[in-house]
């Protein structure tokens, strides 16, 4: 099977500009989740999608927001870019319906930078 | 929410020898504890996991322990190779319908041909 793919995998962008990532998941998979990756904050859980529907959210900004499409594709959308949303963004994918959490397997992530 | 912590943030370790490396979790429901090894420029990829219900499991020169009561779990690779170099992560997962993974700050391990 392909893997998660990530598009595109490197952004550069402006300050107030937004930007939309996307996440593509392994055939099969309907649980797509989102992480931000940054050397001073780690690996931070954004949010997941399954079935179309945020299942479950972390602690960020409301200008942080995404949706899942009927084919388990996945954007995520940053509004208002601040210079801290510099990060990788990382997206990754499980069958989400197994009964029990599932191994989630990651994309190559898209490097945006903010200037 | 939960909270995870990992030791030690370096290691450096003879070829050959052994590397371990510890995590703690606060969050006595979490269930399903995945390590990553991330290597520059690359994306996570599991390695091993474990579920509550085991209290260790290993494949080839990797194994995780895990101390339910104690609330933490650990990795041990044996006869390490220059190739093992990279960013370990352990990570805590509650239930199923919970996908989230909470991370722990990483390992950067180098193995000193």
């Amino acid at each position: 099977k392909a893997g998660v793919t990530q598009t595109p995998r490197y952004l550069i962008k402006t300050r107030g500009q937004q930007v939309t990532l996307s996440c593509s998941p392994i055939s099969g998979h309907r649980s797509v989740s989102w992480y931000q990756q940054t050397p001073g904050q780690g690996l931070q859980f954004l949010f997941e999608y399954f079935s179309e529907t945020q299942r479950n959210k972390g602690n960020f900004p409301g200008r942080f927001s995404g949706r899942q499409f009927s084919n388990s594709r996945s954007e995520m959308n940053v509004s208002t870019l601040e210079l801290g949303d510099s990060a990788l963004y990382l997206c990754a994918s499980s069958r989400g319906t197994g009964g029990t959490v599932e191994t989630q397997y990651f994309g190559p992530g898209t490097r945006l930078l903010v200037l | 929410g939960e909270n995870v912590e990992q030791h030690p943030s370096t290691l450096s370790v003879q070829e050959g020898d052994s590397a371990v490396i510890k995590c703690t979790y606060s969050d006595s429901a979490s269930n399903y504890f995945p390590w990553y090894k991330q290597e520059l420029g690359k994306r996570p990829q599991l390695i091993i996991d474990i579920r509550s219900n085991v209290g260790e499991k290993k494949d080839q020169r990797i194994a995780v322990t895990l101390n339910k009561t104690a609330k933490h779990f650990s990795l041990h690779i044996t006869e390490t190779q220059p190739e093992d170099s990279a960013v370990y992560f352990c990570a805590a997962s509650l239930i199923f319908g919970n996908e989230k993974l909470t991370f722990g700050t990483g390992t950067r391990l180098t193995i000193i041909p």
